[in-house]
């Protein structure tokens, strides 16, 4: 049992780049999530996804995009990056008793 | 919409005092309630939680944290800091249908002094 897992660990991008954040669980949760973590600002919800096929919008969705074809991955796509999305990036599942389990993270640094 | 407020960005303690962190949250009506620790170049760890009953919570690593409805707040506390408690400190509100997708306080970094 894994749990959660990110990859990749580190990213480097250009600006207008794309590319995906991987996220795997292995608990068989059905609602998984990702967040963004800015210095002096706490986590920030980009995207949810209540089950496979269904995904919503958080509080910053702009500029990524999420899909969720199985209970296991939850990739996040950005799609033209930007200096302002540098940031690390975590990704969560949620457990009964609506516990959240949290991934290692993603840090992403924009030139 | 609810709303998490952790007033203290850095707090620092002597090794063997008591520890309060605070934790005031905004919603209408009552709120699910989680403290998370991160160490530094870590994921987050959940300390507790609190969704309804007893008002006093116990957690993980000796924590526990009382909710108190007329104050909107949710403070953590430990009788007895380690070292090892050096880290930062994530409050964090869920509410109602939405309870899964939680709001975070901006965190309180503790740091632990021999």
């Amino acid at each position: 049992n894994a749990g959660v897992t990110q990859t990749p660990k580190f990213q480097v991008l250009k600006t207008g780049q794309s590319m995906t954040l991987q996220c795997a669980q292995d608990m068989n949760h059905e609602y998984m999530s990702w967040y963004r973590q800015d210095p002096g600002m706490g986590l920030r919800l980009i995207h949810y996804s209540v089950g496979a096929g269904i995904t919503d919008q958080g509080e910053v969705p702009n500029g990524y995009n999420v899909s969720r074809s199985t209970t296991e991955d939850f990739p996040l796509r950005l799609l033209s990056a930007a200096p302002s999305q540098t940031s690390v990036y975590f990704c969560a599942s949620t457990g009964s008793a609506d516990t959240q389990y949290f991934g290692p993270g993603t840090r992403l640094t924009v030139l | 919409a609810q709303s998490v407020t952790q007033p203290d960005i850095h707090i620092t303690v002597s090794e063997g005092a008591s520890l309060e962190l605070r934790c005031n949250y905004s919603y209408g009506a009552t709120p699910y309630l989680f403290w998370y620790v991160q160490s530094p170049g870590q994921g987050l760890q959940l300390l507790l939680k609190y969704f309804s009953g007893d008002t006093l919570v116990q957690g993980i690593k000796g924590f526990e944290a009382e909710f108190k409805r007329s104050q909107s707040s949710f403070n953590l506390r430990k009788p007895s800091v380690h070292w090892s408690d050096a880290a930062e400190y994530f409050c964090a509100v869920g509410a109602g249908t939405g309870r899964r997708a939680l709001t975070f306080g901006s965190g309180t970094r503790l740091q632990v002094q021999p």
